[in-house]
């Protein structure tokens, strides 16, 4: 699983509340990014980070922010949830050797 | 940006047949092509990937060609099995030059009947 672990893997919230998920790493790469997968989109880029304090957005970066104080967490936040943002999130890390995408567990999120 | 289609969006083939999914891409730039499998409620995992100075790849029952002149690549799978049941995806990114991240198609879900 390269050492990626997402939190929480379940989370309901409401409309207008804001919510944070945390990518943990412990393998010390450089590289990660948040997905995020609905159904007939496949997988789209919110943000990405080439190490701390260093991130980028994606296509689909509105409503969401991100921050990397250290190198083993990666956060992303709903600054104020909407139902549109329903989705399983998705954590990976790339190593720097090569492209490989590896993918941590996924955090299904549910907005209502 | 770079866009990536994918075809089918669904497939069904019987054990034993192969199956063939099918992208393009529209960055001339782009130089690496995985291909990630998604069995259900489960993480995408790399399964094979190829770059763009090979014209084709092969991995056991699985293969990866490309064309760079049309732009688009496949997956072929052979003497395909139920465990090949899931949901594929490609991508494309331009490897080796500066910030980059991949961009994926939007998936084919095989179904392999017994």
């Amino acid at each position: 699983d390269a050492g990626i672990t997402q939190s929480p893997r379940h989370k309901v919230t409401e409309t207008g509340t804001p919510v944070t998920l945390r990518c943990h790493q412990t393998e010390n790469h450089r590289y990660m990014y948040w997905y995020r997968q609905d159904p007939g989109h496949g997988l789209r880029l919110i943000h990405y980070s080439y190490g701390v304090k260093d991130t980028d957005k994606g296509e689909v970066s509105d409503g969401y922010s991100v921050s990397r104080s250290k190198t083993e967490d990666f956060l992303l936040t709903l600054e104020s949830a909407t139902s549109s943002q329903t989705s399983v999130y998705f954590c990976a890390i790339r190593e720097a050797t090569n492209e490989k995408l590896f993918f941590g567990s996924g955090t299904q999120l549910s907005v209502l | 940006g770079e866009n990536v289609e994918q075809h089918p969006s669904t497939l069904s083939v019987q054990e034993g047949d192969s199956a063939v999914i099918k992208c393009t891409y529209s960055d001339s730039a782009s130089n690496y092509f995985p291909w990630y499998k998604q069995e259900l409620g489960k993480r995408p995992q790399l399964i094979i990937d190829i770059r763009s100075n090979v014209g084709e790849k092969k991995d056991q029952r699985i293969a990866v060609t490309l064309n760079k002149t049309a732009k688009h690549f496949s997956l072929h799978i052979t003497e395909t099995q139920p465990e090949d049941s899931a949901v594929y995806f490609c991508a494309a990114s331009r490897y080796g030059t500066g910030r980059r991240a991949l961009t994926f198609g939007s998936g084919t879900r095989l179904q392999v009947q017994p």
